[in-house]
Parts: structure tokens; sequence; C-alpha cells
């Protein structure tokens, strides 16, 4: 089962930054936060990801809690092309855990509005 | 220039019947997964292999039987197809990357094969 839980859906609008949450209350010491999108009709895409400190790549930036039992992925200037399911996924580095089993949930449905 | 790619795109068939699906990577990794995709859009790990050897397995009916012929190429193979078996499958691949903050696996996805059976 996984081991996060995501709103099922938000809007936002266009060139507004779209936030969205993720609870992680059970998360262990070694694992990492994984945020992937689904884009609809095409396979899942990998966006960021990190342990304990925020993280900011050219895609999104990733601010995670203190005691790391939350976190929030920030698309800072949403566009139309953003629509998609969010995906955040808690994992062990791929040594610990067979490779790199990713446990997907249902993940939140970002809708960005004109 | 498409890095991990699959066929077919779709694939209709009758119950009963045994088909296959093909996936490549060109992106030089060790690591290829499938997953399937349920009407309910449940993405569900179905089995990884790394550098040709089966490395998880989830419960998954054995009449479907992966193969790695090597390490760019990870098929799927459906014996006697059911009615639940219709989903989308994707293929994906990885490599581990070691940076001084600890390693992590950025896995790349295929566009995903959908299967239909009548």
């Amino acid at each position: 089962d996984a081991k996060t839980t995501q709103p099922p859906s938000m809007d936002c609008a266009e060139g507004r930054a779209a936030n969205l949450p993720c609870n992680h209350s059970t998360i262990s010491g070694n694992e990492y936060v994984y945020w992937y999108r689904q884009i609809h009709s095409q396979g899942p895409q990998y966006i960021i990801h990190g342990l304990k400190n925020n993280e900011t790549n050219e895609m999104a930036s990733l601010i995670i809690t203190e005691d790391r039992k939350s976190s929030t992925l920030i698309l800072p200037h949403a566009t139309l092309r953003d629509t998609a399911v969010y995906y955040c996924i808690v994992s062990l580095p791929a040594f610990y855990n067979q490779g790199g089993k990713l446990i997907f949930g249902q993940g939140t449905e970002l809708s960005v509005k004109p | 220039d498409t890095a991990v790619s699959q066929t077919p795109k779709y694939l209709v068939t009758q119950m009963g019947n045994d088909k296959s699906i093909k996936c490549e990577q060109n992106l030089g990794h060790d690591t290829m997964y499938w997953y399937k995709q349920d009407s309910k859009k449940f993405l569900k790990i179905m089995f990884s292999y790394n550098n040709k050897e089966l490395i998880i397995n989830e419960t998954v009916p054995n009449r479907f039987s992966p193969k790695s012929p090597d390490k760019a190429h990870l098929n799927l193979h459906i014996n006697s197809l059911e009615l639940g078996d219709s989903a989308v499958y994707f293929c994906a691949s990885s490599q581990e990357v070691s940076r001084t903050r600890g390693s992590y696996n950025e896995q790349f996805f295929g566009p995903g094969t959908r299967l239909t059976v009548l």
C-alpha cells in the first residue's frame, strides 16, 4: 500500500503557483520523497526528489517539513501543460529497495485553468 | 531518440490468446520494470530486472512471464489472456545514481501499451 496521502484533486489558475501537499507521516529515516506526474495517456514522468532538505530544479521545488512527515511540491508558474495527475511516493534508495520499487498511490489530479 | 519504447501501442485480442509486449531502452540503464495501470488508474509494479536478473516479482499470475534477453530489453509475455488483464502496461528503466547526498532512483517510463481483452 502507498505510504502517502494526497488530496484527490486541485485546481490552479494559469500563471499562478500550484502547491500540491502530501502527507507521509510514517516515513522512515532513509526513505526519499519522490514526485512523479502522469499527463493524460502518457507514462509517468519524474519531477523531483528529496530526503531532508528543500530541493529545486527546472521543473519544480520540493519543500519537506523538518519532521519529514509532509511535503509540498511547488510548480511556480503553472501552465495548461501542467494539467496531470501528480504522485507523491516515499521509497528507499534502490540498493535497499529491490532495485527501486515505487509504490504509487491515487495521486492528485491537478487542473490548470486559463 | 525515444528513451524507452514499447510495441505495440495498442493490442486488442480475444480471451485465451497468448500475446507479447516488447520494451527497449537506449539509456544504458541496468534496471527495467513492468507496471500495470488498471481501469481505476492504479499504477502497480509487476516485475523488475537488473542486469537481466529478476529482482522484483510481485503477486502476479504465472501466466505473465517477463524475459530480458539483454540489459536494453525487457519483454512481457502473457499466456491465456483473461478479461481482467485489460489495462495499460508501462515499461520503465532506471540507473541508480549515487551522489554525495545519497543514492536515488529516477525511473523513465515508456508510452504504455493499451491491452484490451475481448
